[in-house]
Formats: C-alpha cells, structure tokens, sequence
C-alpha cells in the first residue's frame, strides 16, 4: 500500500521562500508528482521527479531522495497568487496516484 | 482546443436517487481516473480505465459504478448505495506511458440533501 504524509498548513511573507515536505511509503514507485489547487478548482500540475536531485522550474524547485522517501517543493519569491493547497502525489505501478492530503499554504503581505 | 470537461459545476440529488456524473476529454487519451475529495483533504481515487471497455476499482469504489464505452468518455454513476456521496468529484485523464502526467477537469461539486 502507500502512505504519504504532508503538513496541513504552512504560512509565509509575500517574498519569501517556503518548503513543502512529503514523506511517503510505497510498494512500487513509478516517480512523484506535486500538483497545485486553488480552492474549488482542479489541481494544476507544477512538477515530477523519478530520479534522485533538484528539478527547477522558475520559482518553483521540486526535489527528490528515494532511498529516504522523501520529497520537498519548494516555492520562491512568494506571492499572493501562490496561496493555494499543494498535493504531493506517488505513481505506482499502473500510473495509479495516490495523493497526500495537501498542504495548504497561506501567503501574508 | 483539447481539454476534459465536466457537468455540471454543481448538482443536488436527494438521498437515495443515483447520479450521473459526466467526463469527456478530447486530448485522445486512453487512460481516465476519477476521484473523490473532501473538505480539506487529498484526492482518492474511485475508478479508473486505461482502455476503452475495461476499468478497474480504486481505493474507494464502493456505492459508485462506471462505464467506458467511448475512449472519450467516462461516466461516472453515484449509487443510493453511497453513504456519504456529498463532496467534489474530479475527473483526470493520462496517456499510459510510465510517468504520465494527468490532466483535471474543473470538478463537480455534488451535494445530497
């Protein structure tokens, strides 16, 4: 089975940086996704590691450790339109995803 | 433009009336899930079909049912079977190869008075 565990809520300074960590148990890894979520909207794809290290993408850096289970995203240079929920989500065999329960992350002025 | 839609937007059944909800995609997909959330939660995963007429239970299948008989589409039924059916229902559709990013519909917020 798998188990992935997020923090529920994080809050930042507009221009600041923040970390999302992921921790996860799984019986088959076909790689890990981070999604982003507005309230009541669709989840938005931001990134997917497979393998070990740091990909970047603008402010946004996703990195990856398999052999720890573990995973952050990292947003940079905040702003207010970044406050949404963030779900971290393993692929196993299948391209079946399980998802985390989110982290809502709160951006202050 | 390609993309995957659902309706409606919002919809109320009474208790113990089944309801369809809709998905269809034109990304030429073969893969499409659904999935359920609640308040303040993650997604689960209800049904998914990696191919025209077959599908497979997810995690949480029970009291809901489905159909793909089109690669383009992929109704998904809620049964008065459904305990708690009230929530926001989130269809996604894939190519099959490893690593495939899915694709959301905008959602379907179902409520049950």
């Amino acid at each position: 089975g798998q188990n992935i565990d997020q923090p529920t809520e994080m809050t930042a300074t507009e221009g600041a940086i923040v970390q999302i960590n992921c921790t996860y148990q799984t019986s088959g890894f076909n790689g890990l996704f981070w999604y982003q979520q507005h309230a009541g909207e669709a989840p938005t794809f931001l990134s997917y590691n497979v393998l070990d290290g740091l990909e970047e993408k603008g402010r946004f850096s996703s990195f990856l450790s398999r052999s720890k289970g573990y995973s952050y995203l990292l947003l940079k240079e905040l702003q207010m339109k970044d406050s949404a929920s963030y779900l971290c989500a393993v692929m196993a065999a299948g391209n079946k995803l399980t998802f985390g329960g989110g982290t809502r992350v709160l951006v202050k002025p | 433009d390609g993309g995957i839609t659902q309706s409606p937007k919002y919809l109320f059944r009474k208790e113990g009336q089944n309801v369809t909800l809709s998905c269809e995609q034109n990304l030429n997909h073969d893969a499409m899930y659904w999935y359920r959330q609640d308040p303040g939660q993650g997604l689960r995963l209800i049904y998914y079909s990696q191919i025209v007429n077959d599908f497979q239970k997810g995690d949480i299948a029970e009291g809901y049912s489905v159909s793909r008989e089109k690669k383009e589409s992929f109704p998904l039924t809620v049964t008065s079977a459904q305990k708690n059916p009230t929530a926001f229902y989130l269809c996604a559709s894939s190519h099959t190869n490893r690593g495939a990013e899915q694709f959301f519909g905008p959602g379907t917020r179902l409520t049950v008075l």
